[in-house]
């Protein structure tokens, strides 16, 4: 959707290194997610939040951290303590707010690798 | 929480036959659940969604049909075309503690040969 912009396209990380995923969103959602794509897994959420200054860990939060600051965007910080980073890197939006259980719309993600 | 199984893995169909994809879920209290087509390389888009309080939803050439008393939900391609090939994925959605976000299951990836 052209309302979700992830950046940057493609992003190497260096051992010991911290790296910042950016996801944007123009779409006045509340909710925002974070998913790890690796071949054969499916969709794994790393985190969501579903209001501004609140998130929650989801299924695999070890060795990630996020912020949400502000409404339209939703950090994702992969720290050292990620031992395997490589994976592509999915955002996603929905309006949710007093209506739970909305359609979730993609950014065209992030593919991370390791130096 | 909530754990989704999709069957099967892989699908190979000619072009014009009907592609069957199968999910099951383990919680009764999940409402929600949408199906998401990911071409390769690029995002998942959402293709068809269902509540639990309707049996079956159609949009052209795509159905999907859910089975409450037995947890389990299908999607239906017919006719199916040579750019129908892609992974798709189905997902239910959490409640309670969990409500707004969804499980996903792991993926089919179907193959229509001309």
């Amino acid at each position: 959707d052209g309302g979700i912009t992830q950046s940057p396209k493609y992003l190497f990380r260096k051992e010991g290194q911290n790296v910042t995923l950016s996801c944007e969103q123009n779409l006045n959602h509340d909710a925002m997610y974070w998913y790890r794509q690796d071949p054969g897994q499916g969709l794994r959420l790393i985190y969501y939040s579903q209001i501004v200054n609140d998130f929650q860990k989801g299924d695999i939060a070890e060795g990630y951290s996020v912020s949400r600051e502000k409404k339209e965007s939703f950090p994702l910080t992969v720290t050292s303590a990620q031992k395997n980073p490589t994976a592509f890197y999915l955002c996603a939006s929905s309006i949710e707010g007093t209506h739970p259980n909305q359609p979730q719309h993609f950014g065209d993600g992030t593919r991370l690798s390791i130096l | 929480g909530e754990n989704v199984e999709q069957h099967p893995s892989t699908l190979s169909v000619q072009e014009g036959d009907s592609a069957v994809i199968k999910c099951t879920y383990s919680d009764s209290a999940s409402n929600y659940f949408p199906w998401y087509k990911q071409e390769l390389g690029k995002r998942p888009q959402l293709i068809i969604d269902i509540r639990s309080n309707v049996g079956e939803k159609k949009d052209q050439r795509i159905a999907v049909t859910l089975n409450k008393t037995a947890k389990h939900f299908s999607l239906h391609i017919t006719e199916t075309q040579p750019e129908d090939s892609a992974v798709y994925f189905c997902a239910a959605s959490g409640r309670g503690s969990t409500l707004g976000r969804l499980y996903f299951g792991r993926g089919t990836q179907l193959t229509v040969w001309p």
